[in-house]
């Protein structure tokens, strides 16, 4: 079994849909990241937490929210999903200093 | 201005040689240092991690660091037609969270 799951593994939906993306890990680290990436461009973080009651914005977290539900758990939510939204979204985590894991993201189509 | 930067590419180099990839970093980043590599569609993978100014070598990669003049590197020799790949540069902040550049892309022709 992968270390960290994201699901599901591809989505395709409708502007104004409420959407939830999913990201388990089995690594038992404490910090949990959500980045999206679009073509030709490098990740852009758009929350993380250090812990279960730590949650921060990343660099564009705007029209995104999050849940920190467990220490192995941790969801990206779309309110109202836009066009502009469509990306690729991989969940990472980390401990300390250390490498970030990543899940094997999510293909996200907004139509 | 960026918290890490990479040189613009696409980089191509003949199977064999060695390509070189470059990283500069803002005075927000100062800790650990991390070079992945992503294939088109898929995840990033860690290649190193480099923690210490100097070199850190790993079978055909070695990492550079260089604090004084804020700048990381990786080479990779005898370069196979399998590292085809884009390379992304990350860098620890003092806040914790990593930052990454936008990567190089590189292209080994056999």
């Amino acid at each position: 079994d992968a270390d960290v799951t994201q699901t599901p593994r591809n989505r395709i939906t409708k502007t104004g849909k409420r959407i939830m993306l999913e990201c388990s890990q089995t690594k038992g680290h404490d910090r949990m990241y959500w980045y999206r990436q679009d073509p030709g461009l490098g990740l852009r973080l758009i929350y993380y937490s250090f812990d279960v009651k730590d949650i921060n914005k990343g660099e564009i977290s705007d029209g995104y929210s999050v849940s920190r539900q467990a220490q192995a758990k941790f969801s990206l939510s779309l309110e109202s999903a836009i066009p502009n939204q469509t990306a690729l979204y991989f969940c990472a985590t980390g401990q300390g200093n250390q490498p970030q894991h990543f899940g094997d993201g999510t293909r996200l189509s907004i139509l | 201005q960026k918290e890490v930067e990479q040189n613009s590419g696409p980089l191509s180099v003949p199977e064999g040689a060695i390509a070189s990839l470059n990283c500069t970093y803002s005075d927000r980043v100062s800790q650990s240092f991390f070079w992945y590599r992503q294939y088109s569609g898929k995840s990033p993978e860690l290649i190193m991690s480099i923690y210490s100014n100097g070199d850190k070598e790993d079978g055909r990669f070695t990492a550079q660091l260089n604090k004084a003049s804020q700048y990381v590197s990786l080479l990779i020799r005898d370069s196979q037609p399998s590292d085809s790949a884009t390379y992304l540069c990350a860098g620890e902040t003092n806040a914790g969270k990593s930052t990454f550049g936008d990567g190089t892309t590189l292209t080994v022709k056999p």
